[in-house]
């Protein structure tokens, strides 16, 4: 069936340093995207809805500057964590509607940032 | 308030015994109505969906939505340990844009 992948699965970089994540949809096409962002023991939080050809749109008190996101293709979607600090360590998982209309989604594996 | 209320747990219980899982929430403009079953360190899985109120069964669970009421509720029957993950209620007005639960922590115990 369909399927999300992210890449990586696992990042550790340091204080300072930007950070790319991969959202991909296997084998169906995804105009939108979402991506969530998950802290330990807690539920997932939408950061941001990705368009592709169009500017994403953040949810209220998600900075654009800080989170960027780029819909380059119908199937790709990535995540770019700039000047990241050790605050925005997280769980980050994406999403992509599921082709067969109903109103829900498939998501990714996550990818855990960890940031020293 | 939140949007969507939910016990996190933990909740742990025996193997073989019947699992109540809820959530309430305040928006009625929500229309569909999700569980979504997520392992420790993973993305979530869909368990169930359902649109508007009535009954939804598939193998152990039974989904239950109550739009009168806002509250929904998931049944898993014969839990397995395999059951053992944390369980998130998922819900939208049909936008695309699921707004979670907290999440419930689940234990089932051999």
């Amino acid at each position: 069936g369909a399927v999300v992948s992210q890449h990586p699965s696992w990042v550790i970089c340091k204080s300072g340093t930007s950070v790319k994540i991969e959202c991909r949809s296997l084998d169906f096409q995804a105009t939108t995207m979402f991506w969530y962002r998950q802290f330990p023991k807690q539920s997932l939080m939408l950061m941001a809805t990705s368009n592709e050809g169009s500017k994403a749109t953040y949810e209220q008190g998600v900075e654009k500057d800080k989170f960027l996101i780029n819909h380059a293709s119908l199937t790709l979607s990535t995540l770019t964590v700039t000047s990241a600090h050790p605050e925005d360590s997280s769980f980050y998982i994406c999403s992509a509607p599921r082709p067969s209309g109903k109103d829900t989604q498939y998501f990714g594996p996550g990818t855990r940032l960890t940031v020293l | 308030q939140k949007e969507v209320e939910q016990d996190p747990g933990p909740l742990s219980v025996p193997e073989g015994a019947i699992v109540s899982l809820n959530c309430t929430y305040s928006n009625s403009a929500f229309q569909y109505f999700m569980w979504y079953r997520q392992y420790s360190r993973k993305g979530p899985e869909l368990l169930m969906y359902t649109y508007s109120s009535g009954n939804k069964e598939d193998g152990r669970f039974t989904a239950q939505v109550d739009k009168s009421s806002k509250y929904i509720s998931l049944f898993i029957r014969d839990s397995q340990p395999s059951d053992s993950a944390t369980y998130l209620c998922a819900m939208s007005q049909g936008a695309q844009k699921l707004v979670f639960g907290q999440g419930t922590r689940l234990t089932i115990n051999p």
